[in-house]
């Protein structure tokens, strides 16, 4: 049951312009949301997050950007760093509390 | 800066046998999880773990697996019978109580069962 999904398996884009990674979601309880990155043979990292009442959070290069109605929500990095190569993954909860869902991820690769 | 420690790194065991993943949460924090990601598969919730007791468990989470917090600071998975299907990665993470939500995560614990 794929409650948050995360429909491009890779992208690649390069350093300094943008990276937009996509997660779109079906559980329509889901008001709480977080991006982390991961990299090989470490643990995901929190990133940023966002709640249903907001539709923009920004923290420095990155912007989490939420469309309730289209349950869809976006992470924008500007500018993109080589050091941001990564897998991004997507997860969403019924409020802060409760276990997360996670997407399949996003590989991002950032060339120079 | 504070971090959730997972031991072993990496545990390769019989089919059948018991195993027993460790971690050390963020010590000030109250609300802990396991996670698995098989290869090539997205991170799935096993457990919520907070005030001693169990608050959320998934479906994958069936009867031989458990969780402990023999002391203070540790916090234990246990998969008492493994299966070939269990290999996978396995993390811990924590959360500290009135935090806004976002979990802090271990390195991983890989399991392989043969």
């Amino acid at each position: 049951d794929q409650q948050v999904k995360q429909n491009s398996p890779s992208l690649s884009v390069q350093e300094g312009r943008i990276s937009i990674l996509n997660c779109d979601y079906t559980n329509s309880m889901f008001d709480y949301f977080l991006w982390y990155k991961k990299y090989p043979a470490e643990g995901p990292t929190f990133l940023i997050s966002i709640s249903s009442i907001k539709d923009k959070n920004e923290d420095g290069r990155f912007t989490v950007f939420l469309n309730k109605s289209a349950k869809h929500l976006s992470l924008h990095i500007v500018p993109s760093q080589p050091g941001d190569s990564a897998v991004y993954f997507c997860a969403a909860s019924p409020n802060s509390g409760y276990a997360l869902n996670f997407g399949k991820g996003t590989s991002l690769l950032v060339t120079p | 800066e504070p971090e959730v420690t997972q031991t072993p790194s990496h545990q390769v065991t019989q089919m059948g046998q018991e195993v027993i993943l460790r971690c050390v949460p963020i010590s000030n924090h109250l609300y802990f999880y396991w996670y698995r990601q098989i290869l090539g598969q997205k991170v799935e919730f096993l457990v919520s773990f907070y005030n001693n007791e169990i608050s959320e468990k998934s479906e994958i989470f069936d009867d031989q697996f458990s969780v402990e917090r023999p002391d203070g600071s540790n916090f234990t998975l246990k998969i008492r019978s493994t299966k070939l299907e269990d290999s996978a990665m396995y993390f811990c993470a924590s959360r500290r109580s009135g935090g806004t939500g976002e979990l802090f995560f271990g390195e991983g614990s890989r399991l392989t069962v043969l």
